[in-house]
């Protein structure tokens, strides 16, 4: 059973618009939630995080949104640039207790940002 | 450059040989994990050191797979006899425990393609 469900394989955009990138999780001891961006032929590539007491975190044109009670999160990029185009990974992990801190990725959402 | 790195990038081999992956940490990082991806899939967990303890290798995929982390640092990764299931990117992370939560930073990956 996935744990971290990335529902849309494929979004397009224009560039100078909002890409919306959504996630769902089913674990709630799930305490960080992470954003990876993967380029063809490389590893993925550490864009943004939120741990479970905020609801918000921004950095620069990325915003991540985190709703516990839906176990939801989102990543907005603004404006979006063609460079952007890459594909997508949200990933969680558990940092308590005796948990090794594994990362349980989704499937990825492949963004394309046309000029 | 201070990444994590990987070697080699690209593997080819014929089914039955042994193959062996290096992963080289961010220095001042204690844990490494690694992780395998197949088409169309996020990263899937298989084993994590802390130091040169390994603290959990029950998702190695069979006792084909082994690893090791003989002085803390660098780790590789084996797979004997090789299968074609096997064919795949794997994928090599560090961390660092002094940090509350656990942002993992990848390496650019070792291809492996078992003909």
């Amino acid at each position: 059973d996935q744990q971290v469900k990335q529902n849309s394989p494929s979004l397009s955009v224009q560039e100078g618009r909002i890409s919306i990138l959504n996630c769902d999780y089913t674990n709630s001891m799930f305490d960080y939630f992470l954003w990876y961006k993967k380029y063809p032929a490389e590893g993925p590539t550490f864009l943004i995080s939120i741990s479970s007491i905020k609801d918000k975190n921004e950095d620069g044109r990325f915003t991540v949104f985190l709703n516990k009670s839906a176990k939801h999160l989102s990543l907005h990029i603004v404006p979006s640039q063609p460079g952007d185009s890459a594909v997508y990974f949200c990933a969680a992990s558990m940092n308590y207790g005796g948990s090794q801190g594994n990362l349980i990725f989704g499937k990825g959402t492949k963004l394309s940002v046309k000029p | 450059d201070t990444g994590v790195s990987q070697n080699p990038r690209h593997k080819i081999t014929k089914r039955g040989q042994n193959v062996t992956f290096r992963c080289d940490p961010i220095s001042e990082h204690n844990r490494l994990y690694w992780y395998r991806q197949t088409l169309g899939q996020g990263p899937e967990f298989l084993t994590y050191f802390q130091n040169e303890a390994q603290l959990e290798k029950s998702r190695l995929l069979s006792d084909r797979f082994s690893a090791e982390r003989p002085k803390g640092s660098f780790s590789t990764l084996e797979i004997q006899r090789t299968e074609q299931g096997d064919s795949a990117m794997y994928l090599c992370a560090s961390s660092s425990s002094s940090h509350r939560y656990n942002e993992q930073f990848f390496g650019p990956g070792t291809r492996l393609t078992v003909l």
